[in-house]
């Protein structure tokens, strides 16, 4: 198994507050990204990073702002977190020499609440 | 823009043989990825077509038709612990767009 984890793995929040979720890997892969889940929508791209300070934006990225100052390391923040943003959230990480980036090993998950 | 369309729901039994479709429309096209997950587990790669034709990789195949934006997952021998929802994913040189998935249900 790919060595990524994330933290924490559950997390209950009340409206307003800020969360910042957590993503780490040992692959020492290039690539990483942020994706929500939720019933009836699969899985939806927030962010991905393609190197240390290299970030851009997904299909569902208001609200979200992530940073990368560690190959290692991918930051979730919410900066004031809503109800909407209830969901599983997933972090991916992937490799290429070829440019096509089409195996991506993902985290096991953070479930956040918010009340 | 991107398209994907997988049926949302599939139903089968034990020991049989199910195919789950995948059309896209997308841009920057490389190949068709396709993902499982268990209930409250995550993705796992399962399969990939660069090329035209069926990849077989155990009780799983994938097919891929560049002409047609179609491809297919093909599950033999169903088992139980088949149960599960399965992704397809067009992969180019930007993160992978995944759709809503197909959730396959495995009976007795």
């Amino acid at each position: 198994d790919a060595g990524i984890t994330q933290s924490p793995r559950h997390k209950v929040t009340e409206t307003g507050t800020p969360v910042t979720l957590r993503c780490h890997q040992t692959e020492n892969h290039r690539y990483m990204y942020w994706y929500r889940q939720d019933p009836g929508h699969g899985l939806r791209l927030i962010h991905y990073s393609y190197g240390v300070k290299d970030t851009d934006k997904g299909e569902v990225s208001d609200g979200y702002s992530v940073s990368r100052s560690k190959t290692e390391d991918f930051l979730l923040t919410l900066e004031s977190a809503t109800s909407s943003q209830t969901s599983v959230y997933f972090c991916a990480i992937s490799e290429s020499t070829s440019g096509d980036l089409y195996e991506q090993y993902f985290g096991p998950g953070t479930r956040l609440t918010v009340t | 823009g991107q398209s994907l369309e997988q049926p949302s729901e599939v139903t089968a039994v034990e020991g049989a043989i199910v195919q789950i479709n995948c059309t896209y429309q997308t841009s920057g096209f490389y190949g068709l990825s396709w993902y499982q997950q268990h209930d409250g587990g995550a993705p796992t790669f399962l399969s990939y077509n660069a090329l035209d034709g069926l990849e077989e990789t155990g009780r799983f195949s994938s097919f891929l038709s560049r002409s047609d934006s179609y491809g297919y997952l093909l599950l033999q021998e169903l088992q139980m612990k088949d149960s599960a929802s399965y992704f397809c994913a067009p992969s180019g040189n930007t993160p992978l767009v995944f759709g809503k998935g197909t959730r396959l249900s495995v009976i007795a």
